[in-house]
C-alpha cells in the first residue's frame, strides 16, 4: 500500500531544543524521501531529501535519518528556533514508473517557544 | 532564477462552474506536477506532466484535467465544481521526472 504515516501531528519545543518528526511507509516501493517546510499562506519548500542508499544526511541544523529495514525515516531539527515554527511534511516517491509523484505524510505542526 | 508562479492566487467560484488554474515552472524545468491540499486529506497528487505528456495521474475524478504547453507552462481545469473542491492547488516543477520538486505559492480556490 502506498501510504506514508507521519507523527506526531503537532509538536511544541523550546528554543534551542531538538525537534524530531517521524515517518513510516508500508512497502519498499519508494526510493526518494524529501522533507518539506510550509509556512501559512505559502507553498511547501524543499528542506532536505535522502535516497535509501544512505542512512543519514545532514544540511545545517536539519538531519534526515533513514532506516531501510524498519521502513522509517525521521527529521531532526537541532537548536530549534522560533523561525522554524511551521508545518513539516515528509514525502516519498515511488520507485516504479518514470514518475516524480510524491506521496505525502499528513504533516506536523511545529511550534518553537522562545 | 524566478520561482514557480501560479495564477490566480485566489479564486471564488460557485457550484457547477468550471475553473482553470495556471502554473509557470522555473525556467528550464520540464516537469510540472499538481497537488491538492486540504485540511482533511492533506497533500494529494493530481497529475504530472513532462514534455507535454501526462506521465501519471492521481485518484481524482475525470472533472480534474490538465495540460502542458510546449514552453512547459501548465494549466489544470476543474469542471462542474463541487463544494469539496475548495482547496489550495499547488503546482511543483522539476528539471526532470525524478528530481527535486519546487512548489509555487498555490491558488486558493473557494467553491460556494
Amino acid at each position: 500500500q502506498q501510504q506514508v504515516k507521519q507523527s506526531p501531528q503537532s509538536l511544541i519545543v523550546q528554543k534551542g531544543g531538538i525537534s524530531i518528526i517521524n515517518c513510516a511507509y508500508e512497502n519498499t516501493a519508494f526510493d526518494y524521501f524529501p522533507w518539506y517546510q510550509q509556512f501559512p499562506g505559502k507553498g511547501p519548500a524543499l528542506l532536505i531529501a535522502i535516497r535509501p542508499d544512505v542512512s543519514e544526511k545532514k544540511e545545517g541544523r536539519f538531519t534526515i535519518s533513514f532506516n531501510k529495514s524498519a521502513k522509517q525515516f525521521s527529521l531532526h531539527i537541532m537548536d530549534s528556533q522560533p523561525g522554524d515554527s511551521a508545518t513539516y511534511f515528509c514525502a516519498a516517491s515511488p520507485l516504479s514508473g518514470n514518475t516524480g509523484k510524491l506521496i505525502f505524510g499528513q504533516g506536523t505542526t511545529l511550534q518553537v517557544k522562545p | 532564477k524566478a520561482g514557480v508562479t501560479q495564477t490566480p492566487r485566489y479564486l471564488i467560484k460557485t457550484r457547477g462552474q468550471q475553473v482553470t488554474l495556471s502554473c509557470s515552472p522555473i525556467s528550464g524545468h520540464r516537469s510540472v506536477s499538481w497537488y491538492q491540499q486540504t485540511p482533511g486529506q492533506g497533500l494529494q497528487f493530481l497529475f504530472e506532466y513532462f514534455s507535454e505528456t501526462q506521465r501519471n495521474k492521481g485518484n481524482f475524478p475525470g472533472r480534474f484535467s490538465g495540460r502542458q504547453f510546449s514552453n512547459s507552462r501548465s494549466e489544470m481545469n476543474v469542471s462542474t465544481l463541487e463544494l469539496g473542491d475548495s482547496a489550495l492547488y499547488l503546482c511543483a516543477s522539476s528539471p526532470g521526472t525524478r528530481t527535486e520538486q519546487f512548489f509555487g505559492p498555490g491558488t486558493r480556490l473557494t467553491v460556494l
